[in-house]
């Protein structure tokens, strides 16, 4: 079982709705992130928190707008989203943003946009 | 080297086979080089972090060595597994942002 939750594990919207994805750790965990992985390439690297601030936003479109509430919960909100933005999305999180700390990862929220 | 690459990109070997392949990386560019193992429909699962040029590092039947003069990392398995199959990722965590930069995988497929 992993460690870190992500909810919900599929996702369909339209190009007009608001929808948001969730991510929870409980390891006690300062570090975390969200990556985008389309189909046969590598994950690639959204957003970084570090002690619940924004620390690096990998200029992501301005219709994924990220979210720390608080140490243990990353949120992605989505608005506005287009076909191309359909992809597996994953949330990772480490101990701190140390390079050589290993990130755990969640299953992932495969988002479909219709 | 630019980026981080994988070889091969896909792998079938026998149960018992041992294998290895390959992640390459900007030796210019290193700061820490991390091996997960990624099963479908599961998380990616980390096995390694290394850091030393030398460096050596053992999970159970699997291994993986570092050469940072050379930019390169092999990862081996010893006497393959049905449950090893799984796309093994690499990624480098070089750079001044802290970024993990991931190679495309091995897929590795063991049959029985």
């Amino acid at each position: 079982d992993t460690e870190v939750t992500q909810t919900p594990k599929h996702l369909v919207m339209g190009m007009t709705n608001k929808k948001s994805l969730k991510c929870e750790q409980h390891m006690g965990h300062r570090a975390m992130y969200w990556y985008k992985q389309k189909a046969k390439k590598p994950p690639e690297l959204m957003f970084v928190y570090s002690y619940e601030k924004l620390s690096i936003n990998e200029s992501v479109p301005s219709r994924f707008s990220p979210e720390c509430p608080n140490s243990s919960l990353l949120n992605l909100h989505l608005h506005a989203l287009q076909p191309e933005d359909s992809a597996l999305y994953l949330c990772a999180s480490s101990h701190d943003r140390g390079r050589s700390k290993p990130q755990h990862f969640g299953d992932g929220t495969r988002l479909s946009i219709l | 080297i630019l980026n981080v690459e994988q070889s091969p990109q896909s792998l079938h070997v026998q149960e018992g086979d041992s294998t290895n392949f390959t992640c390459s990386f900007p030796s210019s560019n290193f700061y820490a080089l991390h091996w997960y193992r990624w099963e479908t429909a599961k998380s990616p699962e980390a096995l390694f972090v290394m850091t030393l040029n030398g460096d050596e590092k053992k999970k159970g039947r699997i291994s993986a060595t570092l050469n940072t003069k050379e930019g390169y990392s092999y990862l081996y398995i010893k006497g393959s597994q049905p449950e090893d199959s799984a796309t093994y990722l690499c990624a480098n965590s070089g750079g001044s942002n802290y970024k993990l930069t991931f190679g495309k995988g091995t897929l590795l497929t063991v049959n029985p």
